[in-house]
């Protein structure tokens, strides 16, 4: 069965400290994988996108790594600020023909960082 | 939120009324697909379009229905069929040659009472 699952649910964490959400995934064949940064009440944002042959991706302080042997991707948050409070959601696309991905969602991890 | 627009933002009904949200981009996409998301859950595909006048049923779209007319437009109609309707609605598209890209809209949070 195709699926993703991401932890912590949540996470508390201090302004200015790192932090590293996790995602598990049992998707095949295996296209892609996007985490996105999702304020409340509002879409989702793309942070990185990464292939089956790449280790790592950064975006700024965000920085996604992947093992495509493991099924395991983490998202690393660098001296976190207010702004980073939202919910992460790492998403796994499965190439399924030539003009279709079907996606696969985790549930995300709900960060709060306090002052 | 790039080039597509939700509207409305809130939109509140009686149990028993039918609904439409509206999904519009610009950005000249090809397919267009609306998610449910629920606390605690990742979103659930409800239906998918991939082109104009076609359009697929996803994992949940019972008690839904959609019309694709226009490429730029993808509205979602939120029927009586559907037993749990309060939730928030996303819509997002694709361009054909890159179409592990997605791109959300901001969403309408639906209150069904």
């Amino acid at each position: 069965k195709n699926q993703v699952e991401q932890s912590p649910q949540s996470l508390i964490i201090l302004e200015g400290k790192n932090c590293t959400l996790q995602c598990n995934y049992t998707v095949s064949p295996f296209s892609n994988l996007r985490w996105y940064k999702q304020d409340t009440g509002r879409g989702p944002v793309s942070l990185t996108i990464m292939t089956f042959s790449e280790n790592t991706k950064s975006n700024g302080r965000y920085t996604a790594t992947l093992d495509a042997d493991t099924k395991q991707s983490s998202l690393h948050i660098t001296a976190s600020q207010l702004s980073d409070s939202a919910s992460y959601i790492c998403v796994v696309s499965a190439s399924r023909t030539y003009n279709f991905n079907k996606f696969y969602f985790g549930s995300g991890t709900k960060l709060n960082v306090k002052p | 939120d790039g080039g597509i627009t939700q509207s409305p933002k809130y939109l509140f009904r009686k149990e028993g009324q039918n609904v439409t949200l509206s999904c519009e981009q610009n950005l000249n996409h090809d397919a267009m697909y609306w998610y449910r998301q629920d606390p605690g859950q990742g979103l659930r595909l409800i239906y998918y379009s991939q082109i104009v006048n076609d359009f697929q049923k996803g994992d949940i779209a019972e008690g839904y229905s959609v019309s694709r007319e226009k490429k730029e437009s993808f509205p979602l109609t939120v029927t009586s069929a559907q037993k749990n309707p309060t939730a928030f609605y996303l819509c997002a598209s694709s361009p054909r040659d890159s179409l592990y890209e997605q791109y959300f809209g901001p969403g309408t949070r639906l209150t069904v009472t």
